[in-house]
């Protein structure tokens, strides 16, 4: 039969602007924090983490910001380029005693014009 | 850069039939994961494992499941006997230490498997 798949949140962008992509996260326990990047037929791929000691983290281009009174974890991209369309995936671990197991949330879908 | 590889890419098998999939996990890494991401879904955790062992597994790693480090490059995913609910695409990762040390969980571009 036909498989239905999740509406994905979309977010759409010019290409030069600031992009904002959130994700709330479900467990108060989690300890780290990462954002994927996944194009289309690939696998997942590491942009940057953020430990829960911290509220934010910068890298190229990127920065992470974490509220973990709200359980909520942001990547905001600047100067966001066409090679940046993807789905943007948010993803939880850390916790003790879990294997190392990450928690994924739903997904965002970035589209960048040009 | 070092790399997770996967085979095959992509396998089509008959319902009921045993699959096995295979990765090269990072040489330097310790700990290796399995995810599967059924189409247009989010990425599920399914186990994790590290000297020899099962870390952690998830609900939906069960009987039919099993992994194997058969020597010491490979790591394998075998489904005994498939269903047409296991199409999905298996992402293996590997990390050198375990995840609550915050290092990163690196992805393989993944194993496509459609269960006909």
């Amino acid at each position: 039969g036909e498989s239905v798949g999740l509406h994905l949140p979309t977010l759409s962008v010019q290409e030069g602007d600031n992009s904002i992509i959130n994700c709330a996260y479900s467990n108060s326990a989690s300890d780290y924090f990462i954002w994927y990047k996944q194009e289309s037929g690939k696998g997942p791929q590491f942009i940057i983490d953020i430990r829960s000691n911290m509220d934010k983290r910068q890298g190229q281009r990127v920065t992470v910001l974490l509220n973990k009174t709200v359980k909520h974890l942001s990547l905001q991209i600047a100067a966001t380029q066409p090679g940046d369309s993807a789905v943007y995936f948010c993803a939880e671990g850390g916790v003790r005693n879990q294997g190392g197991k990450l928690i994924f949330g739903q997904g965002t879908e970035l589209s960048v014009k040009p | 850069e070092p790399e997770v590889t996967q085979t095959p890419s992509h396998q089509v098998t008959q319902m009921g039939q045993e699959v096995i999939l295979r990765c090269v996990p990072i040489s330097n890494h310790l700990y290796f994961y399995w995810y599967r991401q059924i189409l247009g879904q989010k990425v599920e955790f399914l186990v994790s494992f590290y000297n020899n062992e099962i870390s952690e597994k998830s609900e939906i790693f069960d009987d039919q499941f099993s992994v194997e480090r058969p020597d010491g490059s490979n790591f394998t995913l075998k489904i005994r006997s498939t269903k047409l609910e296991d199409s999905a695409m298996y992402f293996c990762a590997s990390s050198e230490f375990l995840g609550i040390s915050g290092n990163t969980i690196y992805f393989g571009e993944g194993s496509w498997l459609t269960v006909v």
